[in-house]
């Protein structure tokens, strides 16, 4: 069975840094692109990035390249995502994803970051 | 950056009826379309990838079609565990990037 499961998140002063994992299982991860999907509360769904097999190519959304890391460990069957200079503005749940064309087949429960003073 | 919009923001079906979401591209993106539908509290599951490939374990009821800009989701017989927000996304070009999203609820 296919599972991914974020962690790593939570309640993050702003203007911190915060970094999400994310544990795949059940599927030969060294074969897929991975990518990290937000939402806001209450909103639509906002793609971040994403990275592929040998993380030789990532690519971002423009506005978060510079506020937004993607790597994975192979060896670890593990996907991050590093957030620096967080706002308000990305609370949200972050969701670690499958890639497979061009779409998602297997998404993550999901992780809450809130940023707050 | 490609923009998505779904149409109706919102509807609601009776048990078997049919029911069409709309998704229209800023530009022509052959093809390269996914449906996604979330329900409450949960994470976006995957429907249909290339605009019309059922994806597996997917209700035969659910369909996709559409090519260029302008794209559609059917359900066939409306169900009460359809309920949820369906979104839309294209992945032909960076930034992938989703509708806003139809919530169907039933009548």
């Amino acid at each position: 069975e296919v599972k991914l499961v974020e962690s790593g998140g939570g309640l993050v002063q702003p203007g911190r840094s915060l970094k999400l994992s994310c544990a795949a299982s059940g599927f030969n991860f060294n074969d897929y692109w991975m990518g990290w999907v937000r939402q806001a509360p209450g909103k639509g769904l906002e793609w971040i990035g994403e990275i592929n097999k040998d993380s030789s190519t990532i690519n971002y959304t423009p506005s978060l390249k510079d506020k937004f890391t993607i790597s994975r460990d192979n060896a670890q069957n593990t996907l991050y995502l590093q957030m620096s200079k967080l706002g308000s503005e990305d609370t949200a749940i972050y969701y670690c994803a499958r890639e497979v064309y061009g779409g998602f087949d297997y998404w993550g429960q999901g992780v809450m970051v809130t940023v707050s003073s | 950056d490609i923009q998505m919009t779904q149409s109706p923001a919102s509807l609601s079906a009776s048990l078997g009826e049919t029911v069409t979401i709309q998704c229209r591209a800023s530009e022509d993106i052959y093809s390269g379309l996914a449906w996604y539908q979330q329900k409450p509290g949960k994470s976006p599951q995957l429907l249909i990838y290339g605009a019309s490939s059922l994806q597996d374990g997917v209700p035969s009821r659910f369909s996709g079609s559409g090519s260029g800009t302008q794209y559609s989701l059917k359900i066939s017989s409306m169900q009460t565990e359809d309920e949820g927000v369906y979104f839309c996304q294209q992945g032909l070009k960076y930034p992938l990037t989703f509708g806003s999203g139809t919530k169907l609820e039933i009548k």
